[in-house]
């Protein structure tokens, strides 16, 4: 079982449509988790870091479960600009480990 | 993105020609990484650094040598470039260990 899964894509949406993104992690000590945007060709960005409380930022809403081992990203009123790959991101506890999700491809449409 | 520059952004070479990039932060992270990202792979780790001439391997290490003489600057050494080594090259750092990465813009690599 790979560390961190993601949803296979690609996600194909139309503009204005709500899509949500889940990732499951099986280290159950991991104390870190982040999602990241990259566009093609271009380095990861962070686009938000995922507390236990849920947090929110504009459009977006990410939410962790630790019982079940995940964390989700809600994008509401997607945009054309929103198209790129999403990385869900685990840091497993102390050191200096960093887990990748291996992304899931988002394309938005007119 | 944390003061991140890697040179070169771009670089043509041959097989068998040593290859040198490098990695500058201005935000005294304690933690470097070098990772390599590849058409149907996500990202994969290469080496890192914690501390001044702290490094260990990663993931794909083989053929790759690193060295961290400042806490600044994180080098990354193809001793002998094969064509398997073409690839885009990302450098992060990270703060601490609960902290996440950022990344440099990254170096396109072409061995030819």
């Amino acid at each position: 079982r790979k560390e961190v899964e993601q949803d296979p894509g690609p996600f194909n949406v139309p503009e204005g449509a709500t899509v949500a993104f889940n990732c499951t992690y099986s280290n159950s000590a991991s104390q870190s988790f982040f999602w990241y945007r990259q566009d093609c060709r271009k380095e990861p960005k962070l686009l938000m870091s995922v507390y236990s409380s849920g947090n929110e930022d504009g459009r977006f809403t990410a939410q962790l479960n630790r019982a079940s081992q995940y964390i989700s990203l809600l994008i509401r009123d997607s945009k054309l600009s929103d198209s790129a790959t999403y990385l869900c991101v685990v840091n497993p506890g102390g050191g200096f480990k960093t887990i990748f999700g291996a992304g899931t491809r988002l394309f938005v449409k007119a | 993105d944390a003061g991140i520059t890697q040179s070169p952004r771009h670089k043509v070479t041959e097989t068998g020609t040593p290859v040198t990039l490098r990695c500058h932060q201005t935000e005294n992270h304690r933690y470097m990484y070098w990772y390599r990202q590849d058409p149907g792979h996500g990202l994969r780790l290469i080496h890192y650094s914690y501390g001044v001439k702290d490094t260990d391997k990663g993931e794909v290490s083989d053929g790759y040598s690193v060295s961290r003489s400042k806490t600044e600057d994180f080098l990354l050494t193809l001793e002998s470039a094969t064509s398997s080594q073409t690839s885009v090259y990302f450098c992060a750092t990270r703060l601490g260990s609960n902290q996440p990465q950022h990344f440099g813009d990254g170096t396109r690599l072409s061995i030819l």
